[in-house]
């Protein structure tokens, strides 16, 4: 069976600091993969998407960046984080195929800009 | 423009009652719709999930309407649980999309009360 594992769970970093935040898929090749933001009783919204290695499609301009090393793996980064990248940030995959689009989401990672 | 909108935005219901939640969408050309229930604090997991031709679905004490005439989709829960505290996320997918065709609401908040 398929599972998504997404780490850290919660993060506290300081203005100005890095982000790394990392997410894999097991048990599936050649997975669609997403990273959303949530903010507090808010929608998710889409931030990055990737249909395969080194292939990353942004959505919405922004102080993140995201990159795929590896066919299950997709890291959400950023050089100097701000305040208002506070958010509760979702990784997720879908099968590869046109139109179906069902998203398996990770268990989330909490941020904390301070 | 491809919306999705859900109502009430925020529910309290007694335990064991009966609720329904609402979900209108504008999404063209539209592929399937999907509940999602969201814990606080965790990644969303689906519920259901209804193509075009589908006007029903249930997954256990969850049942899903679709009118795609109408654009619009409930989803009702039946002897509500504790445990059934939770934001319910409607998604909306369009036809042969990427990524960024994947609509999502902002939520209904359900509290279950004793």
């Amino acid at each position: 069976s398929q599972t998504i594992h997404q780490w850290p769970a919660t993060l506290v970093q300081p203005v100005g600091s890095p982000l790394s935040l990392e997410c894999t898929v097991e048990g599936t090749s050649n997975p669609n993969l997403y990273w959303y933001r949530q903010a507090a009783g808010r929608g998710l919204q889409l931030l990055f998407y990737s249909v395969g290695i080194g292939q990353i499609s942004s959505e919405v301009p922004q102080n993140l960046s995201a990159s795929r090393p590896q066919d299950r793996q997709f890291i959400l980064s950023s050089k100097k984080l701000l305040l208002s990248d506070s958010g509760f940030y979702l990784c997720a995959w879908s099968i590869r195929k046109s139109g179906a689009n069902v998203l398996t989401f990770g268990a989330g990672s909490r941020l904390t800009v301070l | 423009k491809n919306q999705v909108e859900q109502s009430p935005q925020s529910l309290i219901i007694l335990e064991g009652k009966n609720c329904t939640l609402q979900c209108n969408y504008t999404v063209s050309p539209f592929s399937n719709l999907r509940w999602y229930k969201q814990d606080t604090g965790r990644g969303p997991v689906s519920l259901t999930i209804m193509t075009f031709s589908e006007n029903t679905k249930s997954n256990g004490r969850y049942t899903a309407t679709l009118d795609a005439d109408t654009k619009q989709s409930s989803l009702h829960i039946t002897a509500s649980q504790l445990s059934d505290s939770a934001s319910y996320i409607c998604v909306v997918s369009a036809r042969y999309s990427s990524a960024s065709k994947i609509i999502f609401g902002s939520g209904t908040r359900l509290s279950i009360r004793p």
